[in-house]
């Protein structure tokens, strides 16, 4: 099956720095891959996703990158705020409608 | 707004008891599932329905079992507890075609 590893799993940054989460997974059918972010005591919600058919996805300040040769995602947020600062999760699936495996998570703190 | 509630919040039990934790959606999703969330090992799935009569085993289901009373309604049961279960569990939904997961507020579980 899917092995989705996450790194770094925490990362200290100054605000208005940029933050990079990367994930790599191990099933080269995979073709669809969110982002969730877990605020402090808050459920996860899904912040960003990108598809295998693009290499990148811009939203605001935050962007998704995907190498599929190297198979290798990454999460970027540029100009970091304090309320990013909460546990980021990568995940993994093969198609639209199939379950996902999600990387360990990353904790980011923003500092101000 | 339609949205994923989960019964308890929070719960204290002792080693050998039954719990059951529960899960209703006003989503209209076909898809409900488990996930266990301890630190450092991200969201891992426990069980999974496609509908009312589907129920698959995830990656931990040992020592759970789950019940799809309807549509709506997905409930988890530890039919012994024991103190290495003590976790943040989250109920989720997904439509069925779309990958996209709506998590519950999770409930936190403690056994003693």
């Amino acid at each position: 099956g899917e092995n989705v590893e996450q790194h770094p799993s925490t990362l200290s940054v100054q605000e208005g720095d940029s933050a990079v989460i990367k994930c790599t997974y191990s099933d080269s059918a995979s073709n669809y891959f969110p982002w969730y972010k877990q605020e402090l005591g808050k459920r996860p919600q899904l912040i960003i996703d990108i598809r295998s058919n693009v290499g990148e996805k811009k939203d605001q300040r935050i962007a998704v990158t995907l190498n599929k040769t190297a198979k290798h995602f990454s999460l970027h947020i540029t100009e970091t705020q304090p309320e990013d600062s909460a546990v980021y999760f990568c995940a993994a699936s093969w198609d639209a409608g199939n379950m996902l495996t999600f990387g360990g998570g990353t904790r980011l703190m923003v500092k101000p | 707004d339609a949205d994923v509630t989960q019964t308890p919040r929070n719960r204290i039990t002792k080693t050998g008891k039954r719990i059951m934790l529960e899960c209703s959606q006003t989503k209209g999703h076909d898809r409900m599932y488990w996930y266990r969330q301890d630190p450092g090992l991200g969201l891992r799935l426990i069980y999974y329905s496609f509908d009312v009569k589907d129920i698959n085993k995830g990656e931990i289901s040992d020592g759970y079992s789950v019940s799809r009373q309807a549509q709506a309604k997905f409930s988890l049961s530890l039919e012994s507890a024991i103190p290495n279960q003590t976790a943040l569990y989250f109920c989720a939904t997904s439509d069925s075609d779309d990958s996209v997961l709506f998590f519950g507020s999770g409930t936190q579980l403690s056994v003693l």
